[in-house]
């Protein structure tokens, strides 16, 4: 497919649990975002990467997430320990380099639930 | 601090123009931009704005004054697809590029 994807769709899980968010970028897509969204708010960022670094992980709420995007391209969020404010819709978004609007492509999410 | 500034809901009939607020206090402002959800969906981008003025596309047109901190996403002959929550978006800084997103607005169109 031409868009973001993410997987899985839903998951669910039990407080203390470890658990992996997969993003898909759009192919070519140099930036990547992950954000998490809370029922009736905004998205909230969490990290940015510029190719396979973390250009700006200011948004991660503490040490127990974390994510990586080893080859440029495909990217993980982990959470670990997972608490039950943890539970929210989790967004991956792409923006190519060459963007003139700052343009970001949203992909469907993760909906996590922590019980 | 950082805050975004939106009405939390606005109702409106089709056909009819809406204009959706937002006031932001962010430490740096690069740009604004507005996306659409609908729910259950992902964000949309429907505009951007880096200067002040006004800037349109179709039915859409979003104008931003950094001099009041205010910008607005002006939705012309609503029509019942339009329902949907409108974020408005600042670009704080000018590396990075991540984006502090409002609370958003649902708009609701009515026949």
């Amino acid at each position: 497919g031409a868009g973001v994807s993410q997987t899985p769709s839903n998951k669910v899980t039990e407080k203390g649990k470890y658990v992996e968010l997969r993003c898909d970028p759009i192919s070519g897509h140099t930036a990547l975002y992950w954000y998490r969204q809370s029922l009736g708010q905004g998205p909230e960022f969490l990290i940015y990467f510029q190719g396979t670094g973390a250009a700006d992980d200011s948004g991660l709420p503490n040490d127990r997430f974390f994510a990586v995007r080893p080859e440029g391209s495909v990217s993980t969020l982990k959470i670990q320990r997972t608490e039950r404010g943890d539970s929210a819709v989790y967004l991956c978004a792409s923006r190519s380099s060459g963007s003139v609007n700052n343009e970001q492509f949203f992909g469907p999410g993760t909906r996590l639930t922590v019980l | 601090g950082q805050s975004l500034e939106q009405p939390s809901e606005v109702t409106a009939v089709e056909g009819a123009i809406v204009q959706i607020n937002c006031t932001y206090q962010t430490s740096g402002f690069y740009g604004l931009s507005w996306y659409q959800q609908h729910d259950g969906g992902a964000p949309t981008f429907l505009s951007y704005n880096a200067l002040d003025g006004l800037e349109e596309t179709g039915r859409f047109s979003s104008f931003l004054s950094r001099s009041d901190s205010y910008g607005y996403l002006l939705l012309q002959e609503l029509q019942m697809k339009d329902s949907a929550s409108y974020f408005c978006a600042v670009r704080e800084r000018d590396y990075g590029q991540n984006f502090v997103f409002g609370p958003g607005t649902r708009l609701s169109v009515l026949p």
